[in-house]
Order: structure tokens, then C-alpha cells, then sequence
């Protein structure tokens, strides 16, 4: 049933490595965003798009980078994975902020 | 002052009873309102939106005052699958930063049998 789908579900990898999160949406949504978020914490929100090449840092500050070339798709990258990297991240999809975001179920990392 | 205020519970409330959760919010200029509900270790899910006074959707009752700033979320006849965190978010309404949505850390609810 989900429209916006993450991938991987898991990913357990060694320090130093570079990683991408995918996250694709079928919904057509101009807006798509990735947050993070620790276990009992709240999200924190790192990467914005508002359309085809169209990037925003967000309010938490990341070493990750994104790219919007297709609607539809809105990859997160990690150059160099390390231990304070670890922990949830969820990506999200709107039409308009104004009728609330849709999540994709997320992708778990955990850095060795 | 934080953009969203909600007590972080937890909240413990037998099956069938009603819980009431409160939310204050710091822009004056949200327009929109939402209810999300996180399951534990899930991603967040829509649950109510509020655009004018209020929403109600079967057990979940939405209720806003702009004039104070708060929005509530009313459930009623709890059952054990309501057991979630309860997210308030209000939608800023300006430009800039406050055009994307702000979550808090919500409220957690535990429904008992």
C-alpha cells in the first residue's frame, strides 16, 4: 500500500565506507524530505527538496548530501560512514506542507 | 520558547477510557495543524489534520484555540492499539524555514487492559 518506499530496511556497515539511502515516491509530490531520528527522540529534519534540482540543508547539521534529478527519487548519501551516524532515517513526501507529509517506513543504519 | 510543547507522558489509561492530550504551539502565523501517531521503532503516520476550529473522525476529536496557541487530540473508548506517541505539528505558514513541518518529541500513550 505504501507510495513512497525506502530502501534498505537495514544496513550494518563498517566505519569509513560510503553509503546511499534510497527513497523513491509514486505520488507525483514536488516535496520530499529526510529526517532523522534516535530511538524515544524527536526528528530532526537534514535534507528538503522542492522540486528537480532543488536541494536545502534543513535545521540539523549532516555530512550527508542529497540530489533531486527525477521527482520521484531523492537518494541520501553518506561519503564516509562513521559511529555517530547511526540510527533511523526517514524519508518523507508531501504535495503541499500544507496537508502533512507521508513517510516512508525507513532506514534503520547502524556503523561499525 | 520551543516551536511545539507537549507533555512527554507517559500517559496510562485502562481500555475504554478517554484521554485527552495538549499541545501548545509558538507561531502565531500556523495555519495547519496535524496529528501524527508513531508506533515504536515505525515511521510517523497521519492521523487527524486541522485546518478550522476542529476535526473529529470517529473516536479521535481534534479541537484548536488560535487565541491561546494550543491544539488538543480527545480519544475516546481507548483500545489497546491506540498505544502509540501521539505527535502534535503545527505547519508553519511563513516562508522560509518555518514552511516545513516541525515534530516534537510527542506524547507517549499506553493503553492497559
Amino acid at each position: 500500500e505504501a507510495d513512497i518506499y525506502q530502501t534498505p530496511r537495514y544496513l550494518v556497515i563498517g566505519t569509513g565506507k560510503k553509503i546511499t539511502l534510497e527513497c523513491s515516491q509514486t505520488m507525483g509530490h514536488d516535496k520530499m524530505y529526510w529526517y532523522q531520528q534516535d530511538p524515544g527522540m524527536e526528528l530532526h529534519l537534514i535534507h528538503y527538496s522542492y522540486g528537480v534540482n532543488s536541494t536545502e540543508k534543513g535545521d540539523l547539521s549532516s555530512e550527508s548530501t542529497v540530489s533531486r534529478i527525477r521527482t520521484e527519487h531523492f537518494p541520501l548519501t553518506l561519503e564516509s560512514a562513521r559511529p555517530s551516524h547511526t540510527s533511523q532515517y526517514l524519508c518523507a513526501s508531501s504535495p503541499g506542507d500544507i496537508y502533512g507529509y507521508t513517510f516512508g517506513s525507513g532506514t534503520r543504519l547502524t556503523v561499525v | 520558547r520551543k516551536e511545539v510543547e507537549q507533555d512527554p507522558g507517559p500517559f496510562n489509561v485502562p481500555e475504554g477510557a478517554t484521554v485527552a492530550f495538549n499541545c501548545t504551539y509558538s507561531n502565531s502565523a500556523s495555519q495547519s495543524f496535524f496529528w501524527y501517531r508513531q508506533d515504536c521503532r515505525k515511521e510517523p503516520k497521519l492521523l487527524m489534520s486541522v485546518y478550522s476550529s476542529g476535526n473529529e473522525d470517529g473516536r479521535f476529536t481534534a479541537q484548536l484555540n488560535r487565541a491561546s496557541q494550543y491544539i488538543s487530540l480527545l480519544i475516546r473508548d481507548s483500545k489497546l492499539s491506540d498505544s502509540a506517541t501521539y505527535l502534535c505539528v503545527p505547519h508553519g505558514g511563513a516562508s522560509g524555514s518555518a514552511r516545513q513541518l516541525t515534530f516534537g518529541s510527542g506524547t507517549q500513550l499506553t493503553v492497559l487492559p
